[in-house]
C-alpha cells in the first residue's frame, strides 16, 4: 500500500516555542492531506484539510493562526504549533488522499507525539 | 455537523470468542472505513465500503455497509490475540472522502487468553 512518512515521531519543546511537523507521501502524489489530533486512549479529530497550492480548510474551534498548515508540493505538508503550550501535547496524525473523488482512501502516517513543558 | 457513533466503546472476550462493533452515522455517508490501530501505534487502513449494503471479508473479518449508507458492522470470527486493538469505523460525508472522515470514538477490543 501507499506510504505516508511522518517527521518528527517525537518532540519535546518549551512552552512558547514553535514547532514544525512534516507529512511526506513517499510513493504517490497527494494533492489533500489532512491534519487529526488524537489525546490519549481518544478516537481522532479532524483539524484541517490541507490543498496543495491554496489554503487549508479549518475544522471548527481549530486556530488556524496557531496551527499554521502548508501544502506546497504534492508530496508535503507541513503543520507548524506556534507559540506552543502544554494543553497542545497530543498525538498528530497526518494522512494523504489517494484515489479518485468518490473512493478516496487515506493513509495515514505514524504520528507525532508533541509534548509541551 | 456529521457524528459518528461506535459501541461497544470496550469488548473482552475470550480467545476465540466472536467480536462485533457496530457504528451509526447521522448522515448518509459516500463510504465509510475500518482502521485497527494497536496501542502506540497508527491507525491502519483494514477496508473501504461503498455501495448500499455491500459485504466484504478478509479472512476471518466480515465488513457490512447498511441499505441506508448511514451504519455498519464489522466482526471477526474465532478472535486471536493478534486482533487486539482498537477498531476505528471513519465516515466519509456524501461529497466524497475529500471532505475528511469522520471517526468514531473506536471499540477496543480486549482479548482473554
Amino acid at each position: 500500500g501507499a506510504v505516508v512518512s511522518q517527521h518528527p515521531s517525537r518532540v519535546i519543546c518549551k512552552s512558547g516555542t514553535s514547532v514544525k511537523i512534516e507529512c511526506r507521501s513517499l510513493d504517490f502524489q497527494a494533492t489533500t492531506m489532512f491534519w487529526y489530533r488524537q489525546f490519549p486512549k481518544q478516537s481522532l479529530m479532524l483539524m484541517a484539510t490541507s490543498n496543495e497550492g491554496s489554503k487549508a480548510t479549518y475544522e471548527q474551534g481549530v486556530e488556524k493562526d496557531k496551527f499554521l498548515i502548508n501544502h506546497a508540493s504534492l508530496t508535503l505538508s507541513t503543520l507548524t504549533v506556534t507559540s506552543a503550550h502544554p494543553e497542545d501535547s497530543s498525538f498528530y496524525i497526518c494522512s494523504a488522499l489517494s484515489g479518485g473523488p468518490s473512493t478516496d482512501t487515506q493513509y495515514f502516517g505514524p504520528g507525532t507525539r508533541l509534548t509541551v513543558l | 455537523g456529521q457524528q459518528v457513533m461506535q459501541i461497544p466503546q470496550y469488548q473482552h472476550v475470550q480467545e476465540g470468542e466472536d467480536f462485533t462493533t457496530y457504528c451509526n452515522s447521522s448522515t448518509t455517508l459516500s463510504n465509510i472505513q475500518w482502521y485497527k490501530q494497536r496501542p502506540g501505534g497508527h491507525p491502519v487502513f483494514l477496508i473501504q465500503l461503498v455501495k448500499s449494503g455491500e459485504v466484504k471479508k478478509q479472512k476471518r473479518l466480515t465488513f457490512q455497509f447498511g441499505e441506508a449508507k448511514k451504519n455498519s458492522s464489522l466482526h471477526i470470527t474465532a478472535t486471536q490475540t493478534t486482533d487486539v486493538g482498537t477498531y476505528f469505523c471513519a465516515g466519509a460525508a456524501a461529497g466524497g472522502g475529500a471532505d475528511g472522515l469522520t471517526f468514531g470514538k473506536g471499540t477496543h477490543l480486549i482479548i482473554q487468553p
